[in-house]
């Protein structure tokens, strides 16, 4: 069975850092989403990726957020300069072609 | 416009006793959907998932599910419910192959002894 990675499991960072989350999604997907999930909430959508660009974004990626996928495996979230409220387990995504999510374990990025 | 709607935010049944966490949404294409589990402070794991095949699927742990395009509906259920069933339930759509694949809002399932 395939499985999307994500790194590192635990982040740890202060308010106004920048943090880096890493994906890799399964190697034939064409699809890669970035979810949210503050504690005990909802999962919340992030942005959407393909053929190397953003093909949808919600409200909460303003600026200080930005994806990119440097090495065509990689999938990587930054946030700039990080805030309180930013603090959340982050899930990546990759999806097959018949539309099924793929999900990794997240990234519990935790911002003091 | 795509959604999902998870009914119930919080669902409470008693051990051995059937379960019903309700999902319906709305699609501009063939949709995909599909239940995931999240117990606390653990990741997202698939129950099961519908890709236009049977429409009522069966997946992990007991549970399936129907898809019943009629009613716009994609309600997970379970004959009899265990302790380790309390969970977080998540109803997913992902549309046009996966170009937009959104989340329900979440249902909790509390089962008492």
């Amino acid at each position: 069975e395939p499985e999307v990675t994500q790194t590192p499991s635990h982040q740890v960072t202060q308010m106004g850092q920048e943090v880096i989350l890493r994906c890799v999604p399964i190697s034939n997907h064409l699809y890669f989403y970035w979810y949210r999930q503050i504690l005990g909430q909802k999962v919340e959508f992030l942005v959407s990726f393909y053929n190397n660009e953003i093909s949808e974004k919600s409200e909460i990626f303003d600026d200080q957020f930005s994806v990119e996928r440097p090495d065509g495996s990689n999938f990587t979230l930054k946030i700039r300069s990080t805030k309180l409220e930013d603090s959340a387990m982050y899930f990546c995504a990759s999806v097959s072609g018949d539309g099924h999510p793929y999900f990794g374990p997240g990234t519990r990025l935790t911002v003091t | 416009a795509q959604s999902v709607t998870q009914l119930d935010s919080h669902v409470s049944v008693s051990e051995g006793t059937p379960v019903l966490l309700r999902c319906n949404y709305s699609s501009s294409y063939s949709p995909s959907l599909f239940w995931y589990v999240q117990h606390p402070n653990k990741g997202l794991q698939l129950l099961l998932k519908y890709t236009s095949a049977a429409t009522l699927v069966k997946g992990i742990n007991g549970f399936e599910a129907e898809f019943k395009k009629s009613e716009t509906s994609f309600h997970l259920t379970k004959p009899s419910a265990h302790m380790s069933d309390a969970a977080e339930y998540f109803c997913v759509v992902s549309d046009n192959g996966g170009f937009k694949t959104i989340f329900g809002a979440g249902t909790r399932l509390f089962v008492k002894a």
